[in-house]
Order: C-alpha cells, then structure tokens, then sequence
C-alpha cells in the first residue's frame, strides 16, 4: 500500500530563515509532485518531479527527488511571509492508478 | 482560459437530500480527477477519468457517491442520499495527459446538515 509521510506538518519559522520540508512514501513511484494551498482557497501546482536526482527551482522554493531514499525534500530559501501556505506532496503510482497525498505541511512565517 | 470551473462554490443541504457537484475541465484537457478535502482525512482522490472513460474509482465511498463524464467538457459527482460525514470540500482538477500537471477548480465547500 502506497503511504506518503509529510514532515513536519506544522512549521513556523522567521523570515529570512531557511527550513526544508520532507516528504517519504513507501513503495516506488512513477512522479511526485508539491502543490500549495493558501487558507480557503484550491490547491496550486508548484514542482512536478520525475525522476532520480531531479531537481527544480522556482524562487525561494527549491525541489528535489531521490526515488532510491523515497524521499522528496522542498527547500525554502531565505523565507518570506508570502510564502506563507499549506504545502502538499503527492505521490503517483502509475502501475496502480494511485495517486496519494501526504496531510500537508503548514507553513506559518513570522514577518 | 477560464481554468477549472466547479459550481456550486458553496452548497447547504440536509441530510438524505441529492447533491449534484459539476466541473468544467480545462479545453484540452484528456484527464479529470475528483477530490475530497477533510480536516480528519486530508485530500483523497476519489475517482478520476481518461478520454470520459472512469478509469479508477476505488476512491469512491461508497455506492452513495457516483460520478459521470458525458462529454470532454463537463462531469458530475453526485451524492445520493447525502449524510453530514460527507461534508467536505470537493475539488475537481484536470490535466492535459493523467501524468501532468493536474489544474484545480475552486472547489465546492458542501456542508450536509
């Protein structure tokens, strides 16, 4: 069974600090994307990753994939209020049509 | 383009009462996915569609829930009868191909009382 494991899942932290958040599941995955989600509001597509290694930017926000730990990290550089955000992790298993998110983390930045 | 158009934003039933959620996916797009949003059980996929074809819905509740795809641009999720557990926001998203990046609706914010 596909299980996704976010953490921290709650994080406040001050500007200009930099955190990273962590996400593991358990079985191999074909991708694994971020998405956030601002309080009331729908979920934004931030990072999808494909394969081992991959790594990309957008930002302050950095991604990154490494299928052989099952391991995603999201990498918050120098961080603004702004940022400021649920933040999600789903994992895709292609072969089960499985598409799995983690709870969240919740990500409050002190101005 | 517009995005993703759900409708109702908003909806107040009671219990034992039929809900309709609709979705509008984004032109172009071959892939829809239904989710659910709860404070206890996070996001969950509950049912998603290739080219109008249900391909998984193992998601799905149970028997109360049933979703259809008619046409590329327009699906359905309906709840019948409805119970105040299934209060929640249901989103619906869309992708170009099932691997892409998916594209959220606002969501439906229903609440059965």
């Amino acid at each position: 069974e596909l299980k996704v494991e976010q953490n921290p899942l709650f994080l406040s932290m001050q500007e200009g600090k930099n955190y990273t958040i962590y996400c593991n599941y358990s079985t191999t995955s074909d991708r694994l994307y971020w998405y956030r989600q601002d309080p009331g509001k729908s979920l934004e597509s931030l990072f999808v990753l494909l394969s081992n290694g991959a790594v990309k930017q957008e930002g302050r926000l950095m991604a990154s994939l490494d299928t052989k730990a099952r391991l995603s990290t999201l990498h918050i550089t120098a961080a603004v209020h702004d940022l400021s955000a649920t933040y999600f992790c789903a994992v895709d298993k292609n072969r089960d049509d499985k598409i799995i998110f983690g709870k969240g983390t919740r990500l409050h930045i002190l101005p | 383009d517009a995005g993703v158009i759900q409708s109702p934003r908003h909806e107040v039933t009671e219990m034992g009462q039929e809900v309709t959620l609709r979705c509008k996916p984004i032109s172009g797009h071959n892939s829809l996915f239904w989710y659910r949003q709860t404070m206890m059980r996070g996001l969950e996929l509950l049912i998603y569609f290739n080219n109008n074809v249900p391909i998984d819905d193992s998601g799905m509740p149970e028997d109360r829930f049933s979703a259809k795809m008619p046409n590329a641009s327009f699906s359905t999720l309906k709840i019948q009868p409805s119970e105040p557990r299934d209060s929640a926001v249901y989103f619906c998203a869309s992708s170009f191909l099932r691997q892409e990046t998916q594209y959220f609706g606002p969501g439906t914010r229903l609440l059965v009382l």
